[in-house]
């Protein structure tokens, strides 16, 4: 499978804890994005990586959050003291951006939170 | 700042055609997608439109006017697979002067047989 996957697919854990999720992209795609969705929403922007390099940092994400690609590759993202409200879907998308501009972002299945 | 306002749920007939519309203020603009998400599963994209115009892709098409800031997703010979939640999606810049992705609340279709 070439697609891109997450690991863990599920997470239970007390409230207090730290957490950490993986993602590893489309071998070929440059940009790497972390979205957070609760039910009947949309996914929300959380940070994007062009390479190793963070370009963008929601307001959403408080300083508990911290996300790294080392290398370029996959990526991490960890949530430290880990509250009820972080509870959610946690998703991954990579792309490559084509000179026309067009941007076609592919996701992976997520990671779901639960904090209890 | 940036807003996508999209209807919260729409329901149709097999076999019917049924019009998903998106409104978005952005203070720039880089285009309008649309993402498809079943329940459980995750968005898959479905279509991207960066000038006027209809964009057509087998049983799904996709319009845009950027002066009206308005868009739709049109789906055709509905199928009981095409029950789903849809979810429109612009590019707005971000606080570090990179354009970021920002999704409507996304819209349930249910078709019913």
């Amino acid at each position: 499978d070439t697609g891109v996957s997450q690991d863990p697919r599920h997470k239970i854990t007390k409230r207090g804890q730290n957490v950490t999720f993986r993602c590893d992209p489309i071998s070929e795609h440059n940009r790497l994005y972390w979205y957070r969705q609760t039910l009947g929403q949309g996914p929300e922007f959380l940070t994007y990586f062009q390479n190793e390099a963070q370009l963008e940092k929601s307001r959403l994400l408080s300083d508990r959050f911290s996300a790294e690609r080392p290398k370029g590759s996959f990526s991490t993202l960890e949530i430290q003291r880990t509250e009820q409200g972080d509870s959610a879907m946690y998703l991954c998308a990579s792309s490559f951006r084509a000179g026309t501009g067009q941007e076609t972002q592919y996701f992976g299945p997520g990671t779901r939170l639960l904090v209890l | 700042g940036q807003s996508l306002e999209q209807p919260s749920e729409v329901t149709a007939v097999e076999g019917a055609i049924v019009q998903i519309n998106c409104t978005y203020q952005t203070s720039g603009f880089y285009g309008l997608s649309w993402y498809q998400q079943h329940d459980g599963g995750a968005p898959t994209f479905l279509s991207y439109n960066a000038l006027d115009g209809l964009e057509e892709t087998g049983r799904f098409s996709s319009f845009l006017s950027r002066s009206d800031s308005y868009g739709y997703l049109l789906l055709q010979e509905l199928q009981m697979k095409d029950s789903a939640s849809y979810f429109c999606a612009v590019r707005d810049r971000g606080e570090g002067g990179s354009y970021i992705p920002t999704f409507g609340r996304g819209t349930s279709l249910i078709v019913h047989p």
